[in-house]
């Protein structure tokens, strides 16, 4: 079994300081990471991915994300929050191979302030 | 490039009415298909997939079932709503290392 955890149901930060998004993971084998953002009434949007190769991975709107393997955590970054970055987030793993289920995380919510 | 779409945008049903949520993608052929509940706009909650037409799993026993009459068209369907069935209801496809790609959701809301 597969499973996600986002241990932060919210997160706040101003604007202009960096901020990191909390997600750990279990998977058998070696796991596919994804983020994903969520606005108001909206579907959810990816933002990037691991799959394979270097652990820092770069996204869109200036997100990144580190894949730490000993400690299973995928946490996404930013090194200069913005208020529209104001959304919910996601986190999902899947074990790698063919038609393979995403398990998403509860989500969280980030709040950026002026 | 690759679309996908649902409707209706938002829903309004009586208990114990029907319900038929359509979901279409364009630009790919022999997608996976995904339909996922939201609640209280937090987790999602997997209903049903397919991996192509006429193959359906379906995740948890619920009131709700799906059918996929087409290589690109995934229906979810019920024919007695409960009002337990509110909620955001979400379409996703995915292609090469399982990146889903969702469409814009549905807002049901029983009464």
């Amino acid at each position: 079994a597969q499973s996600v955890a986002q241990p932060e149901d919210q997160v706040n930060v101003a604007e202009g300081n960096p901020l990191t998004v909390k997600c750990t993971y279990s998977v058998s084998g070696n796991p596919y990471l994804f983020w994903y953002v969520q606005y108001p009434n909206r579907g959810l949007q990816f933002l990037l991915k691991y799959i394979t190769g270097d652990n820092l991975v770069k996204g869109s709107y200036g997100f990144e994300a580190e894949f730490n393997k000993s400690q299973t955590s995928f946490h996404l970054k930013k090194p200069s929050a913005l208020v529209s970055d104001s959304a919910l987030y996601f986190c999902a793993v899947s074990r790698t191979g063919t038609a393979s289920k995403l398990t998403f995380g509860t989500g969280t919510r980030l709040q950026v302030t002026l | 490039s690759q679309t996908i779409h649902q409707w209706p945008a938002t829903l309004v049903q009586p208990v114990g009415s029907p319900l038929s949520l359509e979901c279409t993608v364009e630009g790919t052929s022999n997608p996976n298909l995904y339909w996922y509940r939201q609640a209280a706009g937090r987790g999602l909650q997997l209903l049903f997939y397919s991996v192509g037409i006429g193959q359906i799993s379906s995740e948890v026993p619920q009131n709700l079932s799906a059918s996929r009459p087409q290589d690109r068209q995934f229906i979810l369907s019920s024919k007695k709503l409960l009002l337990s069935d509110s909620g955001f209801y979400l379409c996703a496809w995915d292609r090469e290392y399982n990146e889903q790609f969702f469409g814009p959701g549905t807002r049901l809301t029983v009464l």
